[in-house]
């Protein structure tokens, strides 16, 4: 079975200074992590996704995230907030070769001017 | 390329009422999923299928959700009777295939249950 904690139901940064969002898995099997964004009223849209090649994974909009199995996390962070960066995130975990994610509760990001 | 089109975008119930959901996936997508998104949750699948036939429906409360893909294309989602703890988005996503390949979602539908 797999499963993802979100660390913090909101997160709250100042435009210019570095988003982290943390999450953790558990996985009985060597995983596929993920991130999503879904900005207000809008699906769901990757962000960018682990799936067993370079630990560190970039992704759009200036995103990265890095997979440590030692810690079992996998944490978003931007170096710079924007404003357009504020939305809802979810971490997701899948068993390793699928893409059929089970999801956090989320993060909701809010960047102040 | 166009994406996974969903319609209503907004549909408010009564209790004890029925309604449809209706979702067009991405053009020669095979897999097709229906995903519930309680508000301050993450969406929970409750329906996966490849084509016309349904891979995972273990999610599904199936004595009130169903969910059919007759032609292997377009699909709907029915709730009938619909309770209040059925406010929801209702999120329909499509993949090329099975599991394999990343899931494109549509914007989904609201369903307000009064």
């Amino acid at each position: 079975a797999q499963s993802v904690t979100q660390l913090g139901s909101h997160v709250s940064v100042s435009e210019g200074a570095l988003v982290l969002l943390r999450c953790n898995y558990s996985s009985s099997v060597p995983p596929y992590l993920f991130w999503y964004v879904q900005y207000p009223n809008q699906g769901l849209q990757l962000l960018l996704k682990y799936t067993s090649a370079a630990t560190l994974v970039k992704g759009i909009n200036g995103f990265e995230a890095e997979f440590k199995k030692s810690e079992t996390s996998f944490h978003l962070t931007k170096p710079s907030a924007h404003m357009s960066d504020a939305a809802e995130y979810f971490c997701a975990v899948s068993p390793g070769g699928s893409y059929i994610p089970t999801f956090g509760r989320g993060t909701s990001l809010i960047v102040h001017p | 390329e166009a994406g996974v089109a969903q319609s209503p975008r907004y549909k408010i119930i009564e209790k004890r009422q029925s309604v449809a959901f209706w979702c067009n996936p991405i053009s020669g997508h095979a897999t097709l999923y229906w995903y519930q998104q309680i508000l301050g949750q993450g969406p929970k699948l409750l329906i996966q299928f490849q084509n016309n036939g349904v891979v995972d429906d273990s999610q599904l409360p199936k004595d009130r959700f169903s969910a059919e893909r007759l032609k292997g294309v377009d699909s709907t989602l029915k709730i009938q009777p619909a309770k209040l703890e059925d406010s929801a988005v209702y999120l329909c996503a499509s993949s090329f295939d099975s599991g394999n390949t990343e899931a494109f979602f549509g914007q989904g539908t609201r369903l307000t249950v009064v």
